[in-house]
């Protein structure tokens, strides 16, 4: 068990629909990270956030947002979405925004689009 | 952009045996992390091992090891006394020292079976 929270952990949904992935971070990690898989395209980086501040973007598309609140826990929307958006969502986490430090993963959530 | 290539997309070993997974990358950066993930059945992403650019010795992790060649820009993970258990993809991820402010660069992975 890494620490790190997802949920909810597989979730089907209809094309055009929005829906919340929600993410609470390991204790005391202040980063937290978004990632996609999918058969096609990988691993990929969506973007991170740092004690509350976007730090970095990777290849998040605009129907996408983010966001870390307050007590660190963080949400990533997906609006409009199409039949490529199904993948597995992994949040991730690390204790400072520094690149040594380890991320640690959650378990996931699957998002299926229909 | 970094980039991050394993050119084995599957590797077969037989339990007890030893196996090396293969990763190379491609940066301008001369500071940098390196990490070696495994992803079960179970989708869950495992940190194996990393290793910091700036240090000469390869990392180790009981049976986990890397062999780190800055100038080549290679990094293998060597798994000794496979076990059934060690099947799962594998995945080479590198990262900038670059303050933090970016996220991991994976390759596509290799798929390791254990023959019993």
């Amino acid at each position: 068990d890494s620490g790190v929270t997802q949920t909810p952990k597989h979730l089907i949904t209809a094309t055009g629909q929005r829906v919340t992935l929600r993410c609470s971070p390991r204790s005391g990690d202040l980063s937290v990270y978004w990632y996609q898989q999918s058969l096609d395209q990988g691993l990929q980086f969506l973007i991170q956030y740092y004690n509350g501040e976007e730090r970095a973007k990777g290849n998040i598309l605009e129907r996408f947002s983010a966001q870390q609140f307050p007590d660190l826990h963080s949400e990533l929307n997906l609006s409009s979405l199409e039949l490529g958006d199904s993948a597995l969502y992994f949040c991730a986490s690390s204790v400072v925004g520094s690149s040594g430090n380890t991320i640690y993963f959650g378990e996931g959530s699957w998002l299926t689009v229909v | 952009a970094q980039t991050v290539t394993q050119s084995q997309p599957e590797m077969s070993v037989q339990e007890a045996e030893t196996v090396t997974l293969s990763c190379t990358y491609d940066t301008s950066e001369s500071d940098y992390y390196l990490f070696w993930y495994k992803q079960p059945p179970s989708r869950q992403m495992i940190l194996v091992i990393r290793q910091e650019a700036y240090k000469q010795q390869n990392a180790t992790e009981n049976r986990f090891s890397v062999n780190f060649q800055k100038a080549a820009k290679s990094f293998s993970l060597k798994i000794s006394d496979s076990q059934l258990g060690d099947a799962a993809m594998y995945f080479c991820a590198y990262r900038s020292s670059g303050g933090g402010a970016d996220g991991l660069t994976f390759g596509k992975g290799t798929h390791l079976i254990i023959q019993p």
